[in-house]
């Protein structure tokens, strides 16, 4: 099946730096990449989606200018957290949405980044 | 998309197979019934999908209700890996494009 990385994969930040994460389809282009959050023992919960060139669309709720998502070619995404505090650490997973073949329209999950705020 | 129901947990022993079932009532004719999985501290994984016929692969088999308001996941022999959150979730095959919404999902248990 296709292959979605993320990097990092563990990451440990001070309080007000900003932390990038990438997400790669490698052996497949997806104009579409979706961002989700994930707390401690709950479900994900979608926080954007991204379609190349375009910018991204957030769900209700989700800060915009917090969590800045870069989708420049079909093969990357970039999702920063600005000015990051102890309540945004989470398990960050993204996710491509294949756009031909056998991958059309199936959604692949790369393996998550896990945000630690001090 | 339509909601769906499943149990919080459910325990099962290695090497016997487990069925998982999920409930959605309010399902459409146009939903397709999607099953992934997420191992612990790892990005979910797909497992199967159907729209109204059983379906088999090579992780499992989901088994589709006559009027399509429940179906459960089958895995056959249970193994240590498959410890894992398993999510059942309804997408309009109209929506193909946007984002799958994953409820809270079953924790599967497996005791050696």
């Amino acid at each position: 099946g296709a292959v979605v990385s993320q990097h990092p994969s563990r990451v440990i930040c001070k309080s007000g730096t900003s932390v990038k994460i990438e997400c790669r389809s490698l052996d497949f282009q997806a104009t579409t990449m979706f961002w989700y959050r994930q707390f401690p023992k709950q479900s994900l919960m979608l926080m954007a989606t991204s379609n190349e060139g375009s910018k991204a669309t957030y769900e209700q709720g989700v800060e915009k200018d917090k969590f800045l998502i870069n989708h420049a070619s079909l093969t990357l995404s970039t999702l920063t957290v600005t000015s990051a505090h102890p309540e945004d650490s989470s398990f960050y997973i993204c996710s491509a949405r294949g756009t031909s073949g056998t991958t059309y329209n199936e959604q692949f999950f790369g393996p998550g980044t896990r945000l630690t705020v001090l | 998309d339509a909601k769906t129901t499943q149990p919080n947990s459910m325990e099962s022993n290695e090497e016997e197979p487990v069925h998982l079932p999920c409930n959605h009532s309010t399902i459409s004719g146009t939903d397709y019934i999607h099953w992934y999985r997420q191992l612990p501290s790892q990005g979910p994984e797909y497992v199967i999908h159907g729209l109204t016929s059983n379906v088999n692969n090579r992780m499992a088999s989901l088994a589709i209700a006559e009027d399509r308001k429940s179906s459960t996941l089958i895995l056959h022999r249970a193994t240590l890996r498959d410890a894992a959150v398993y999510y059942c979730i309804l997408r309009d095959r109209t929506q193909a494009g946007t984002a799958l919404i994953f409820g809270k999902g079953t924790t599967l248990s497996v005791s050696s």
